[in-house]
């Protein structure tokens, strides 16, 4: 099971800030990297799946970019609105096994 | 069905009890896992299987733990002679089958809490 870490643990920005937090994964045998968003008390449900080295993924005001030979993802989110707060995890699995392991989650507070 | 359901939604048993959680995945998903998730943690994988087989289940924490998935598609996961240390929310997750092209979200249940007295 590939060890995945995220930083920072938790974060607090004004309304209307951008922020962006980091996701850290071992680079060898290198599947796929997964990035969720868990709102308090619902399950946590997909934002992107990254493959290949050098993929930007958009969603809105939300972006993630992904390098595979340094092994680290970043996810951006430009001008934060109080409902982006959330915990979002990262999640990366390998090609010896599939399983998706996941990190303890980075824990975004956006206050109007 | 819509969603992955999980039942029951609160377990409260126990030390030295027996408990079944179970899992039933959006229909034609045939990757299913379960993960552990204690509070302001992210999920701890424990279990996963592609159809009736399990393909890992490196994430069990002993033999106390297993899961089975007979029928490949709802799958029950047991915990024999439950711990306090055995208390967490234990959730569900399937996809469609990771692997070669298919890198498959999850779509997760709401959860089992378990509270173990």
């Amino acid at each position: 099971i590939l060890n995945v870490e995220q930083s920072p643990q938790s974060l607090h920005v004004q309304e209307g800030d951008s922020t962006n937090f980091t996701c850290s994964f071992p680079s060898s045998n290198f599947y796929a990297l997964h990035w969720y968003r868990w709102e308090t008390a619902k399950s946590p449900e997909a934002l992107f799946v990254m493959t290949l080295n050098g993929d930007e993924k958009k969603k809105g005001r939300i972006s993630a970019t992904l390098n595979t030979k340094e092994g680290y993802s970043y996810l951006y989110i430009k001008g934060s609105q109080p409902e982006d707060s959330a915990t979002y995890l990262c999640a990366s699995n390998s090609n010896s096994g599939y399983a998706l392991n996941f990190g303890k989650g980075t824990s975004l507070l956006v206050t109007p | 069905g819509a969603g992955v359901s999980q039942s029951p939604r609160y377990k409260v048993t126990k030390r030295g009890q027996d408990v079944a959680l179970r899992c039933d995945p959006i229909s034609g998903h045939v990757s299913l896992y379960w993960y552990r998730q204690a509070l302001g943690q992210g999920p701890e994988f424990l279990t996963y299987f592609n159809y009736e087989a399990q393909q890992d289940k490196s994430g069990l924490p002993n033999d106390r733990f297993s899961a089975e998935r007979p029928e490949g598609s709802i799958s029950t996961l047991t915990i024999q002679r439950t711990e306090q240390r055995d208390s967490a929310m234990y959730r569900c997750a399937s996809s469609i089958l990771l692997g070669g092209l298919n890198t498959g979200e999850l779509f997760f249940g709401e959860g089992s809490r378990l509270t173990v007295l």
